[in-house]
């Protein structure tokens, strides 16, 4: 069965700062894996997705790394701003379609 | 419409009561997932449609939850005899193959009182 597990499960940090979030995955047997953002109150964005085939993927400030053997993902945050305070979600895809959240890590960017 | 819709957007309902929560995803999109998420927790797999038919649903917690897609595109999550452990806010997302994002909805809150 497979498990994601993400750390930490929250962080504050002063603005500005590089950061990175880790992911990591039971099974590797997967098709891709995704970080999503959610806000308060809010459904979940896609931010990145990563197919297994893949070592890496990268959208402006945001750097997201795939290890599919070890079973773990990085996300990485440069420069980062009060608007980036937000929950942010992995998630694997497995072979048989199914997509296994982890709990988030709960990111505070501190003015 | 540009996103995935989910209606109502919040539902209280006393214990015992049956309750249906719709779904419109993304036009063209086969893949449906619904997923239920509490408090300070990751979204739990609910099920997954592709098209019509149910491809897995071993995330449904018993049988008093069922989700149908009659035509492929427009799916109801509906759960008989609610219960407050039920309560929660319940995600729908839909992606066109297993090599494109998945697009969410902003959730039904449901509060069984």
């Amino acid at each position: 069965k497979q498990e994601v597990t993400q750390i930490p499960a929250a962080l504050s940090v002063p603005e500005g700062e590089n950061l990175v979030l880790n992911c990591s995955f039971t099974d590797s047997a997967i098709y891709n894996l995704q970080w999503f953002r959610q806000d308060p109150g809010k459904g979940l964005t896609s931010l990145l997705l990563i197919q297994s085939s893949q070592r890496e993927q990268t959208s402006g400030r945001l750097n997201a790394s795939l290890d599919k053997s070890s079973g773990r993902s990085t996300l990485y945050i440069a420069a980062s701003q009060p608007g980036d305070s937000a929950t942010y979600l992995c998630a694997v895809m497995n072979r048989d379609d199914k997509i296994i959240f982890g709990k988030g890590t709960r990111l505070h960017i501190l003015p | 419409g540009a996103g995935v819709s989910q209606t109502p957007s919040n539902k209280v309902t006393e214990k015992g009561k049956y309750v249906e929560l719709r779904c419109d995803p993304i036009s063209g999109h086969t893949a449906l997932y619904w997923y239920r998420q509490s408090l300070g927790q990751g979204p739990e797999f609910l099920i997954y449609f592709q098209g019509t038919g149910a491809a897995d649903d071993s995330g449904l917690p018993n049988d008093r939850f069922f989700a149908v897609r009659p035509e492929g595109s427009v799916s109801t999550l509906k759960i008989q005899r609610t219960e407050r452990g039920d309560s929660a806010v319940y995600l729908c997302a839909s992606s066109t193959t297993g090599t494109t994002p998945l697009h969410f909805g902003n959730g039904t809150r449901l509060t069984v009182t």
